[in-house]
């Protein structure tokens, strides 16, 4: 089992472009969580999925922010246009539905917007 | 909605020393509970859960968490430390039916060797 995969691992942008990160959840996972840890608000959950379909984006910060899951093994986080205050480490995580809240965690992209 | 308190944001240990570290939650409903655990660099991992029947689970690397009802806690606890803990530690509770965890801020154990 690969796990979670997410990419980039890094990814260092100016302040204004776009960012796109992305996310592949373990096979057979039906839902799919984007989160955002800072060392000032700690993990918070910006937007999830099941069965591909947004169920709660609530945690997104603003309009600059948008998720995407055009299919079961997909993701993307899209930040148009990145702010420094954005600089955060982002983790997707998924589960089955049937797994009682149990989630595993990709490895993350920490992104730093200068 | 549901909320996770941890109790200490950092704790500092030298190698053999017991650990526990608090965690309260509040809802009114039936919880499943988690610690997870994040190594430097690193992504989060799950230590143990509890979803049902015995209150006293045992996860990996010998970590160990009481779930206390009465008392909406579920504790970690390690009766001998080591310098490999080093680590951020999150409690996470998960409402019955529904598909989110909500975490706890963290806490950082630092364990000297």
């Amino acid at each position: 089992d690969a796990g979670v995969i997410q990419s980039p691992r890094h990814e260092v942008t100016e302040m204004g472009q776009e960012v796109t990160l992305r996310c592949k959840p373990i096979s057979g996972h039906n839902s799919l969580f984007w989160y955002r840890q800072t060392m000032m608000r700690g993990l918070e959950l910006l937007i999830y999925f099941n069965n591909n379909v947004p169920i709660d984006d609530s945690g997104m910060p603003e309009d600059r922010f948008s998720a995407k899951m055009p299919n079961a093994s997909f993701s993307t986080l899209k930040i148009q246009p990145s702010e420094p205050r954005d600089s955060a480490v982002y983790f997707c995580a998924s589960s089955r539905r049937t797994q009682r809240g149990e989630q595993y965690f990709g490895p993350g992209t920490r992104l730093t917007v200068t | 909605a549901q909320s996770v308190s941890q109790h200490n944001h950092h704790v500092i240990l030298s190698e053999a020393a017991s650990l526990e570290l608090g965690c309260n939650y509040s809802y009114g409903g039936t919880v499943n509970l988690f610690w997870y655990v994040q190594y430097p660099g690193q992504h989060l991992q799950l230590l143990l859960k509890y979803f049902s029947g015995d209150p006293l689970v045992k996860g990996i690397k010998g970590f160990e968490a009481e779930f206390i009802k009465s008392k909406f806690s579920f504790n970690l606890r390690k009766p001998s430390v080591q310098w490999s803990d080093t680590a951020e530690y999150f409690c996470a509770v998960n409402a019955r039916g529904y598909s989110t965890l909500t975490f706890g801020k963290g806490t950082m154990l630092l364990v000297s060797p």
